[in-house]
């Protein structure tokens, strides 16, 4: 059964064309996160929503922004993506914040292409 | 936060069990050790994680160091659908962040 599904799996947009990725799940959990993975690196936290309580890691871009419109979608939207974003996107999940034995349950990515 | 320290690939052959290492000498007393891989175009995958004793579940076994300045990750049988690369993390304080680390890419052999 599907439980972390972000689509689509590769989207192609273009230089400064606003582009949004999406990401829904079924296991009900409280906290969703945004990674970003580049070719050959590990995956680098962008933000999360904790419920509706947004955070934002210090280093991320103002180019990127999240929303959470209900417990099961969140959306990472990319006001104007440079050649420099094409990378991975990868949606977690997990049931808490604050447990240090908490699990997180990964999307299987959306590849971006920027042209 | 604590940083942790992997070989950057191993190789193994299928059917022979596999120990990834993991080196965090600034570890806390707090802190958790968790593993997580990710196979090749998909989302890391939760493998296992422990405090002090060592754990066992069905993917693996994770062998901590008794100063637990080191851990060791154990695939008893090596697969070639366990060809992936494996992330040591340490989870400590109030946050639910993973960061992630270069990892160890592992390939297996037939």
């Amino acid at each position: 059964d599907a439980m972390v599904i972000q689509n689509p799996r590769y989207q192609v947009t273009q230089f400064g064309k606003p582009v949004t990725l999406s990401c829904s799940q079924t296991l009900n959990h409280n906290v969703m996160y945004w990674y970003q993975q580049k070719s050959s690196q590990a995956p680098k936290l962008l933000f999360h929503y904790y419920d509706k309580d947004f955070n934002n890691e210090a280093d991320t871009p103002d180019n990127f922004q999240s929303r959470r419109p209900n417990t099961s979608f969140c959306f990472l939207d990319i006001r104007s993506p440079g050649l420099g974003d094409a990378a991975m996107y990868l949606c977690a999940t997990s049931r808490d914040y604050s447990g240090l034995q908490e699990t997180q349950y990964f999307g299987p990515g959306t590849r971006l292409l920027v042209l | 936060d604590a940083k942790t320290t992997q070989p950057n690939s191993m190789e193994s052959n299928e059917e022979e069990p596999v120990h990834l290492p993991c080196n965090h000498s600034t570890i806390s007393g707090t802190d958790y050790i968790h593993w997580y891989r990710q196979l090749p175009s998909q989302g890391p995958e939760y493998v296992i994680h422990g405090l002090t004793s060592n754990v066992n579940n069905r993917m693996a076994s994770l062998a901590i160091a008794e100063d637990r300045k080191s851990s060791t990750l154990i695939l008893h049988r090596a697969t070639l659908r366990d060809a992936a690369v494996y992330y040591c993390i340490l989870r400590g304080g109030n946050t639910d962040k993973l960061i992630f680390g270069t990892g160890t890419r592992l390939q297996v052999f037939p």
